[in-house]
């Protein structure tokens, strides 16, 4: 168990639909990333928020944002849904010692399937 | 263009059958080198860090090494519970986010 728990593990929905992945970092970890994994793409840095703040973007789609609360806890929202947007959608976090060594904790992900 | 490149996608091998994994990387300013294992429906769990030609890390079956080219994460006598994916990631001086390759799924028969 890597500490960092995400939600909802699947989900399903229509195009042109909007939904919301939810992740909780390891208690502690300031920075949380979000990844897309697809089968013909391996995964996809999308977006890095620390503290609050949004710390690097990626190849992040402008119908897709996210957020840090002040908990700590983030959120990624997908909108105007296509099927392309199918993928398993990952959470890491770090802490300011693990990311120097390239340790990120990633939670089991969200599997994304657009109908 | 900033590339990681992983070899073979899929390798099966006999319970106990030695052999390793490539990940070579064309990229300016390696800052490190990441291995990750994915097991399905799992994320990546995070397996070792290189950062200089010559360095070699090792944990269990497992060790990596690193070229100023490539890096070879060599399995010796693996077991079934080493089926995985396993991922490389690279850091580089310019872009601080990780670089991922493809992955190679490794399946261990009985």
């Amino acid at each position: 168990d890597s500490g960092v728990t995400q939600t909802p593990k699947h989900l399903i929905t229509a195009t042109g639909q909007r939904v919301t992945l939810r992740c909780s970092p390891r208690s502690g970890d300031l920075s949380v990333y979000w990844y897309q994994q697809s089968l013909d793409q391996g995964l996809q840095f999308l977006i890095q928020y620390y503290n609050g703040e949004e710390r690097a973007k990626g190849n992040i789609l402008e119908r897709f944002s996210a957020q840090q609360f002040p908990d700590l806890h983030s959120e990624l929202n997908l909108s105007s849904l296509e099927l392309g947007d199918s993928a398993l959608y990952f959470c890491a976090s770090s802490s300011p010692t693990s990311v120097n060594t390239g340790e990120l904790f990633f939670g089991e992900g969200s599997r994304l399937t657009v109908l | 263009e900033d590339q990681v490149t992983q070899s073979p996608e899929a390798l099966r091998l006999q319970e106990g059958e030695s052999s390793s994994l490539n990940c070579s990387y064309t990229v300016s300013g390696l800052r490190g080198l990441f291995w990750y294992r994915q097991d399905p429906g799992k994320g990546p769990e995070f397996l070792f860090t290189l950062y200089s030609a010559g360095e070699e890390k090792e944990k269990e079956r497992l060790k990596a090494t690193l070229t100023k080219k490539e890096s070879f994460l060599h399995i010796t006598a693996p077991k079934p519970e080493d089926s995985a994916t396993y991922l490389c990631a690279v850091r580089m001086d310019s872009n601080y986010q990780l670089i991922w390759g493809a992955g190679t799924k490794l399946i261990i028969k009985p």
